[in-house]
């Protein structure tokens, strides 16, 4: 099986621009998870997909979006990036819940 | 916010002792998971105990859970070079998200 891949690995972009990251999910996983971690804090929780809706979002305001295709596999979508946004992107996928598969991520810095 | 704190924040120890960390958290839970992650990389899951189990083995690990105490621990026995990681709690409260403390740093000298 294989497991979870994000692309690009490392992201450069100016403050205000958009960006767009992208995570194939595990083969026969249909929930996807994204997650924000800035250096030297735990992964914050962004928001969830489960069969291409919206399962659950985390403290992040509407500039985060995403979507999930029929495939499962995922993007998200940041608008007017700000310094802070500098951080990897986790995605993650899971078929129940229980045990997730974690990608390597997206570095994002934001100048 | 975050819903575990890991303690220590940071360990070092040298190879072949046995290393544990911590982490407490605020609400109920469905399970707790732990992970690792090698220099800002991806997490990798090491282990997985539910609300209604107090030990688990895998390996050279060995967690428990006290849900009383809203704590749980992880030990690594006999630590190698590469048990250097970041080492993550994280609790699932049945939403299907995972809420993650800060971590300890865990450093294995040889």
């Amino acid at each position: 099986e294989t497991g979870v891949t994000q692309s690009p690995t490392h992201l450069i972009k100016t403050r205000g621009q958009q960006v767009t990251l992208r995570c194939s999910s595990q083969s026969g996983h249909n929930t996807v998870s994204w997650y924000q971690q800035a250096l030297g804090q735990g992964p914050q929780f962004i928001f969830q997909y489960y069969r291409e809706e919206e399962n659950g979002r985390g403290n992040f305001p509407p500039r985060f979006s995403g979507l999930q295709f029929p495939n499962y596999s995922s993007e998200l979508n940041v608008n007017a990036l700000e310094l802070d946004d500098s951080a990897l992107y986790l995605c993650a996928s899971s078929t129940t819940g229980l045990g997730y598969t974690f990608g390597s991520g997206t570095r994002l810095t934001v100048v | 916010s975050q819903q575990g704190e890991e303690d220590p924040q940071a360990l070092s120890i040298q190879e072949g002792e046995n290393a544990t960390m911590n982490c407490s958290y605020k609400t109920s839970i469905n399970n707790l998971q732990w992970y690792r992650q090698n220099s800002g990389r991806g997490l990798v899951h090491l282990i997985l105990i539910r609300s209604n189990e107090r030990e688990k083995h895998s390996g050279r690990l060995r967690v428990t859970l006290d849900t009383s105490k809203k704590s749980s621990s992880l030990l690594i026995t006999a630590s190698r070079a590469a048990d250097t990681a970041s080492y993550f709690c994280a609790t699932d409260d049945g939403d299907y998200k995972l809420s993650f403390g800060a971590g300890t740093t865990v450093t294995v000298r040889a």
